[in-house]
C-alpha cells in the first residue's frame, strides 16, 4: 500500500520560473510532511517540512502547502535555479516514528 | 565533519555470500535508521532503533537481514546468503528522539550481487 504517492516522475521547468510538486497521501494520521532532496550518488537531506496543523510553511525560495480535506500537500520553488536540478521526495510521519516516502519527481531546471 | 557515516559506499558481491554495512549516526542522536532504496522508488523503511533496542522491523526485512546497534552507538545491517534482488542502495538516517520527522541521512551504501 502506498501511502504517500508522487505521481509526476519528472518536471522540467526554466531557470527562473517556478517549479510545483505535488504530493498525495492517503493516512489522514500523518503528524508531520517533509521534503527531501536527493542528488545523484548521496543519501537525502532534508529541505522543508511543515506540521499537520498548519497548511502554509516557507523557508526563502521554497513554500510548502498542505490541503488536509484533500490528503495533498504541494512544494514551490521559486525562482527555480539550475543547482535544483534534483529529485525531490514526499515523506510523511507518524507517530510510529518513521518517515514513508513516496517514489520521487525528477526536476530539471535548464537556462 | 559530524554527519552520519556509512561503511562501506560501494559492495559488490557474488551471490550467496554475506555482506555487512557500517553506519555511524550522529553523535547526540538515539535513533537509528535503515532504509533500502532501489531504482525508480523513494527510500522504504527497514528498520529502526531507539537506543539499542531495535523497535520496529519491516517485513521488508527477511530472514536473511539482521541489524544490530550494541551500545547504543553505531549500527551494523548484515544480509545473509545475498540474492540479485538485494541489490540496491542502503541508507542509513539518525535523529533525535521527539523530533518532527527530519531524519538525517548518510551517503548511503550500494549493494552490487552478481
Amino acid at each position: 500500500d502506498q501511502q504517500v504517492k508522487q505521481n509526476s516522475p519528472s518536471l522540467s521547468v526554466q531557470e527562473g520560473r517556478i517549479s510545483i510538486l505535488n504530493c498525495d497521501y492517503t493516512n489522514s494520521m500523518f503528524d508531520y510532511f517533509l521534503w527531501y532532496k536527493k542528488y545523484p550518488a548521496e543519501g537525502p537531506t532534508f529541505l522543508i517540512s511543515i506540521s499537520s496543523i498548519k497548511d502554509k510553511n516557507e523557508d526563502g525560495r521554497f513554500t510548502v502547502f498542505l490541503n488536509k480535506s484533500a490528503k495533498h500537500l504541494s512544494l514551490h520553488i521559486v525562482p527555480s535555479q539550475p543547482g535544483d536540478s534534483a529529485v525531490y521526495f514526499c515523506a510523511a510521519f507518524y507517530n510510529t516514528d518513521k518517515l514513508i516516502f513516496g517514489t520521487g519527481t525528477r526536476l530539471q531546471v535548464f537556462p | 565533519d559530524t554527519g552520519v557515516s556509512q561503511n562501506p559506499r560501494h559492495k559488490i558481491t557474488k551471490r550467496g555470500q554475506n555482506v555487512t554495512f557500517r553506519c555511524d549516526p550522529i553523535s547526540e542522536h538515539n535513533r537509528l535508521y535503515w532504509y533500502r532504496q532501489t531504482l525508480g522508488q523513494g527510500p522504504e523503511f527497514l528498520t529502526y532503533f531507539q537506543n539499542e533496542a531495535q523497535l520496529e522491523k519491516s517485513r521488508l526485512l527477511s530472514d536473511r537481514f539482521s541489524a544490530e546497534r550494541p551500545k547504543g552507538s553505531f549500527s551494523t545491517l548484515e544480509i545473509q546468503r545475498t540474492e540479485q534482488g538485494d541489490s540496491a542502495m542502503y541508507l542509513c538516517a539518525s535523529s533525535r528522539q521527539g523530533g518532527t520527522g527530519e531524519l538525517f541521512f548518510g551517503e548511503g551504501s550500494r549493494l552490487t550481487v552478481l
